[in-house]
């Protein structure tokens, strides 16, 4: 079955620091791959996707992600985090005409 | 832009009561979802509907649950009778076709069950 893994419940970072976020599924052909992002009591905001092609995906909010199909990884990157970017993390796959399987979140902290 | 809208954003309810929420997806998006996000969970998908038709309602609780969307537009999510265990924030996503994968979501609506 479909599954994604978000290894990290809670990261912590300092302002102005890099961030990496991880993310691994698990599925037999290549799945489509998303992030999205959830402030406290709101939907989910797309960050970036990734279909097919380059696996170097960039997205909105200077976010960056790389699949990497012999590690079945999907990580989430961003040079420098600002304290706006404070919010919940979800990685999500899919299949062709299915919907959503999410992981269960990483909580991001931004300290001063 | 155009948006995902539900309401209502926040409902509070006692156990054994009927709730249902609403959704109006994005002018022109052929499917819809339905999700529930238990606090500290990832959303899970509850029903996914191809314009007027269920797609799949595998992981949708059908001695309680309902959802229907009757002109392949708008779609109503029912509880009756809640439980405690309902508590959660109920999401509604569109897409523009069953292979779009992209998918746009609402604010959901925030459900508690006293």
């Amino acid at each position: 079955a479909q599954s994604v893994t978000q290894p990290d419940i809670h990261i912590t970072v300092s302002e102005g620091a890099s961030l990496e976020l991880r993310c691994n599924y698990s599925y037999g052909a290549t799945p489509y791959l998303f992030w999205y992002v959830q402030s406290p009591g709101q939907g989910l905001q797309l960050l970036l996707k990734y279909f097919s092609g380059d696996t170097l995906v960039q997205g909105i909010k200077g976010f960056e992600a790389e699949f990497k199909r012999s590690q079945s990884s999907f990580n989430l990157r961003k040079p420098s985090v600002h304290w706006s970017d404070a919010a919940e993390y979800f990685c999500a796959s899919s299949r062709a005409g299915t919907a959503l399987i999410f992981g269960k979140g990483t909580t991001l902290s931004v300290s001063s | 832009e155009a948006e995902v809208a539900q309401s209502p954003r926040y409902k509070i309810t006692e156990k054994s009561q009927a709730v249902a929420f609403w959704c109006d997806p994005i002018s022109g998006h052929a499917t819809l979802y339905w999700y529930r996000q238990i606090l500290g969970q990832g959303p899970e998908l509850l029903v996914q509907f191809q314009d007027e038709s269920v797609v799949d309602d595998s992981q949708l609780p059908k001695d309680r649950f309902s959802a229907e969307r009757l002109k392949g537009v708008d779609s109503t999510l029912k509880i009756q009778p809640a439980e405690l265990g309902d508590s959660a924030m109920y999401l509604c996503a569109s897409s523009y076709g069953r292979y779009n994968n992209e998918q746009f979501f609402g604010p959901g609506t925030r459900l508690t069950v006293l």
